[in-house]
């Protein structure tokens, strides 16, 4: 399996809903990260987990909370959003070692807030 | 804080032409350099990796070039198809996870 998935592929919620985003990799990667990306702009790192611990947050509002619960999972919990963070949710994954080598890539949530 | 830039913002080609897409960056302390394919509401399809001991990479059509001390890279794509359409975005790893985006090449490439 080379490939990090991510579900729902579409999600629409209004600002007071709790929803959540989930991405999985079964690569044996112990890096993984969570990117915003708006239309017609380049990723925006939000978080990083390495062996599962939280090791950077990009002074992201609180609204979002991540969790990796395991070394193939990684979630992103969702409370009273904003409409301007609408935008494709993107996940990616990494093998941890002595050579930097690329991230990987999941296909994106495309999320719609209310 | 490294700063990406892509020239230009946005290409249009007949098909069939070769054609070069642009990244330069500020500062040379990089592990590795990446060029990723988008298409429109997608995630990011990796095409090239070079680290930064090396000059290029190449994959079918597509030839990529570093030159870190000057802090550039280009992209080539030869004999340009409409199935390249899509957005090419570059990307540099200054730390372990630190990967910096350049703000993408829009490719349109008329048959």
């Amino acid at each position: 399996d080379t490939e990090v998935t991510q579900t729902p592929k579409h999600l629409v919620m209004g600002m007071t809903n709790k929803k959540s985003l989930k991405c999985e990799q079964h690569m044996g990667h112990r890096a993984m990260y969570w990117y915003k990306q708006k239309a017609k702009k380049p990723p925006e790192l939000m978080f990083v987990y390495s062996y599962e611990k939280l090791s950077i947050n990009e002074s992201v509002p609180s609204r979002f909370s991540p969790e990796c619960p395991n070394s193939s999972l990684l979630n992103l919990h969702l409370h009273a959003l904003q409409p301007e963070d609408s935008a494709l949710y993107l996940c990616a994954s990494r093998p941890v070692g002595w050579v930097v080598d690329t991230q990987y890539f999941g296909p994106g949530t495309r999320l719609t807030v209310l | 804080k490294q700063e990406v830039t892509q020239i230009p913002a946005a290409l249009s080609v007949p098909e069939g032409e070769n054609l070069v897409l642009n990244c330069s960056f500020t500062d040379s302390a990089i592990y590795n350099l990446q060029w990723f394919r988008q298409d429109p509401g997608k995630g990011l399809t990796s095409l090239l990796l070079i680290q930064s001991s090396q000059r290029e990479q190449t994959s079918g059509r597509l030839n990529a070039s570093l030159d870190k001390s000057s802090g550039r890279s280009t992209l080539y794509i030869a004999a340009s198809q409409p199935g390249d359409s899509a957005t090419y975005l570059c990307a540099v790893l200054s730390g372990a996870n630190n990967l910096f985006f350049g703000t993408g090449t829009r490719l349109t490439v008329i048959p």
